[in-house]
Parts: structure tokens; C-alpha cells; sequence
């Protein structure tokens, strides 16, 4: 069955400090790979996306992940974090079923940023 | 563009009620997903509506059910609630098919 496994659920770093943040998927196919992040309070919003071609993704806000098929991990990054993303990060893997927008969702990792 | 609009926002229900719940879409985007988020089990895919018909359901009982109308809108309902019904209810649009979701807001439901 498809899954995704986020292994840390906090994590906590200083601002100005690197961030990654691990992704391992479990899926049959080609993935379609992404990360989303929340806010409290919030709806989700899309960080980037991995479809093909080029496996170093550039996302909004100076995040980028990495494609690993070997290691069947999509690793979200950023060299110097910022307070504001202090939030929660979710990676998912889709769509499930040809024809159909059903993404499964990693448990998420909450990311605490300390001044 | 408008983003993904969802209403209501936030919303207290006692058990045994029932909820509706509306979406409305990106402009130009003809897919409407819903999802439920709890502390607990996470985010959950409940159903998936195209062209006004259910593409794909997740494994919700009959109670939740929805609909999509002909300006691709969305409603879902859930019926005879349930405390653990308690959660944030998730709808995102798509356009193509490659699962990018554009996700509104939410609407957090409350259920006594």
C-alpha cells in the first residue's frame, strides 16, 4: 500500500540555522511528490513539487528538496530558516489512482523555531 | 485568481446534528477534493468530485457524503454526528492530473 513516512514529528532549530526536514514514501509507480506546509489555524499550502526530470525541486519561500529514488526519500531543505516557518510540513505522494486527485499525506513534522 | 473559498469557517454542532459544508474552487478548476485532519489520524482523503460526479471515495462511513455542482462547487454533509467527527475539514481544487491541490482554509467543525 502507498504510505509516506515523515520520521520526525518536532523539530526544533535556531533561527538563521540549516533545516531538513525527512520524507520516505512507500509507492508503486512513478511518484508525484510534494510538500505542503500549515500554519496554525490555516489551510495548506503547496512548497513544491516533484513530477520528473531534474531531482533538485525550488520552492517558494527558499525551500528546495532533493529526489532519492534509490533511498525512496524526498528530503525538504532550506540553508537559514527564518521565524516565520515556524509551522507544520507535510509531505505527500500521488495521485493514488489514474484519473483520480488523491494524495496521501505524511503525520507531519512540527518545526519550532527558537530566537 | 480567487483561491479556494470555504465556508463556514469555524462551526459548533451537538451529536446527532447534521453539517453541510461548501466549497467553492479555483476558477477554471473542475476537480474538488475534501479531506479530514485530526490530531489523531492526520489528514484523510473522504472523496473527490469531477465534472459532478464522485471520482474516488476514501473509507468514511455513509454518513459523510457530498456533491458537486455544475460551477464545479462543492458541498459535503455528514449526518447523525459524531464527537469524532470533531475536525478540520480540508477541500482543495485541482486542474490536470498530477494531484497538485490548491487547499482552502478549512472549516473546523466542533462537535458537543
Amino acid at each position: 500500500a502507498q504510505s509516506v513516512t515523515q520520521p520526525d514529528i518536532h523539530i526544533t532549530v535556531s533561527e538563521g540555522a540549516s533545516l531538513e526536514l525527512r520524507c520516505n514514501y512507500s509507492y508503486g509507480a512513478t511518484p508525484y511528490l510534494f510538500w505542503y506546509v500549515q500554519s496554525p489555524g490555516q489551510g495548506l499550502q503547496l512548497l513544491l513539487k516533484y513530477f520528473s526530470g531534474d531531482t533538485l525541486v525550488q520552492g517558494i519561500k527558499g525551500f528546495e528538496a532533493e529526489f532519492k529514488r534509490s533511498q525512496s526519500s524526498f528530503n525538504l531543505r532550506k540553508p537559514s530558516v527564518h521565524w516565520s516557518d515556524a509551522a507544520e510540513y507535510f509531505c505527500a505522494v500521488g495521485p493514488i489512482i489514474q484519473g483520480a486527485q488523491k494524495l496521501v499525506f505524511g503525520q507531519g513534522t512540527r518545526l519550532t523555531i527558537n530566537p | 485568481k480567487a483561491g479556494v473559498t470555504q465556508t463556514p469557517r469555524y462551526l459548533i454542532k451537538t451529536r446527532g446534528q447534521q453539517v453541510t459544508l461548501s466549497c467553492s474552487p479555483i476558477s477554471g478548476h473542475r476537480s474538488v477534493s475534501w479531506y479530514q485532519q485530526t490530531p489523531g489520524q492526520g489528514l484523510q482523503f473522504l472523496f473527490e468530485y469531477f465534472s459532478e460526479t464522485q471520482r474516488n471515495k476514501g473509507n468514511f462511513p455513509g454518513r459523510f457524503s457530498g456533491r458537486q455542482f455544475s460551477n464545479s462547487r462543492s458541498e459535503m454533509n455528514v449526518s447523525t454526528l459524531e464527537l469524532g467527527d470533531s475536525a478540520l475539514y480540508l477541500c482543495a481544487s485541482s486542474v490536470g492530473n498530477t494531484g497538485e491541490l490548491f487547499f482552502g482554509e478549512g472549516s473546523r467543525l466542533t462537535v458537543l
